[in-house]
C-alpha cells in the first residue's frame, strides 16, 4: 500500500527562524516523485518544491529545501527566514505513475510575527 | 497563462439539489483530475481524465457524482441530488503528458443544507 505519514499536525515558528516539516511514506516502488504542497488559507494548493526519487541530490527552492531519505523514506522541508506568508497548511504528496497522488494530511504551519 | 480555472467559488445549495462544478485545465495539459477535501477524509482523488476519456473513477462516491470532459478545455463535475455530506471543497487539477506534476486550481467550496 502506498501511504504517506505527516506526524505533526500543527507546528508554529517564529519569523525569521527555520522550522522542518516531516514526512514519511511507504512504497515498493524504486522510481517516484516527491512533492510538498502549500495551501494558505486562501485554499489554493501551490507547489512548493518537487524531487525526483533518482536523484540523490536534495532539491531546493529559494528559502525552501528538502532532506530526502530515500533508504528511511523520508521527505522532510524546511523553510529557512520563515515569513508570515508562509502561514499555510502543507500537505506532502508523492506519485510514481504521474496519475494516482498520495497525500498525507497534513500540517498546519503558523508563523508567528 | 491563467492556470486551472474552476467555478463557481462558492456554492451553498439546499439538499436534494442539482450541483454542477466546473473546470478549465491549462491549455495543452491532457490529464485533469477531480479531488474533494474535507477535514475527516483529507484530499481524495474522485476521477481522472486523460486526453478527454475517464480513466478512473474508482473514488467517485457514488451513482449520484458523474463527471464529463465534452473537450480539451472543459470538464464538469455534477452531484444530482446533493446531500449535506457532499459539503466540502473540490479541486479540479491538470497535468501535461510526461510531467509528473498537478497543478491545482482555487477550489470550489460546496455547502448543501
Amino acid at each position: 500500500a502506498q501511504t504517506v505519514t505527516q506526524s505533526q499536525p500543527e507546528m508554529s515558528v517564529q519569523e525569521a527562524e527555520t522550522v522542518t516539516l516531516s514526512c514519511t511514506y511507504d512504497t515498493s516502488e524504486n522510481n517516484y516523485y516527491l512533492f510538498w504542497y502549500k495551501q494558505p488559507p486562501s485554499r489554493q494548493m501551490i507547489l512548493v518544491i518537487r524531487q525526483e526519487a533518482y536523484k540523490q541530490q536534495n532539491a531546493t527552492e529559494n528559502r525552501f529545501s528538502v532532506n530526502f531519505q530515500k533508504a528511511a523514506k523520508s521527505f522532510s522541508l524546511k523553510i529557512s527566514d520563515s515569513q508570515l506568508g508562509d502561514t499555510a497548511m502543507y500537505f506532502c504528496a508523492f506519485t510514481y505513475t504521474g496519475n494516482q497522488f498520495y497525500f498525507g494530511t497534513g500540517t498546519s504551519l503558523t508563523v508567528i510575527p | 497563462d491563467a492556470g486551472v480555472i474552476q467555478s463557481p467559488r462558492h456554492e451553498v445549495t439546499e439538499m436534494g439539489q442539482e450541483v454542477t462544478l466546473r473546470c478549465k485545465p491549462i491549455s495543452g495539459h491532457n490529464s485533469l483530475f477531480w479531488y474533494r477535501q474535507t477535514m475527516m477524509r483529507g484530499l481524495e482523488l474522485l476521477i481522472y481524465f486523460n486526453n478527454n476519456v475517464p480513466i478512473d473513477d474508482s473514488g467517485m462516491p457514488e451513482d449520484r457524482f458523474s463527471a464529463k470532459m465534452p473537450n480539451a478545455s472543459f470538464s464538469t463535475l455534477k452531484i444530482q441530488p446533493s446531500e449535506p455530506r457532499d459539503s466540502a471543497v473540490y479541486f479540479c487539477a491538470s497535468r501535461v503528458s510526461g510531467a509528473n506534476v498537478l497543478t491545482f486550481g482555487a477550489g470550489s467550496r460546496l455547502t448543501v443544507l
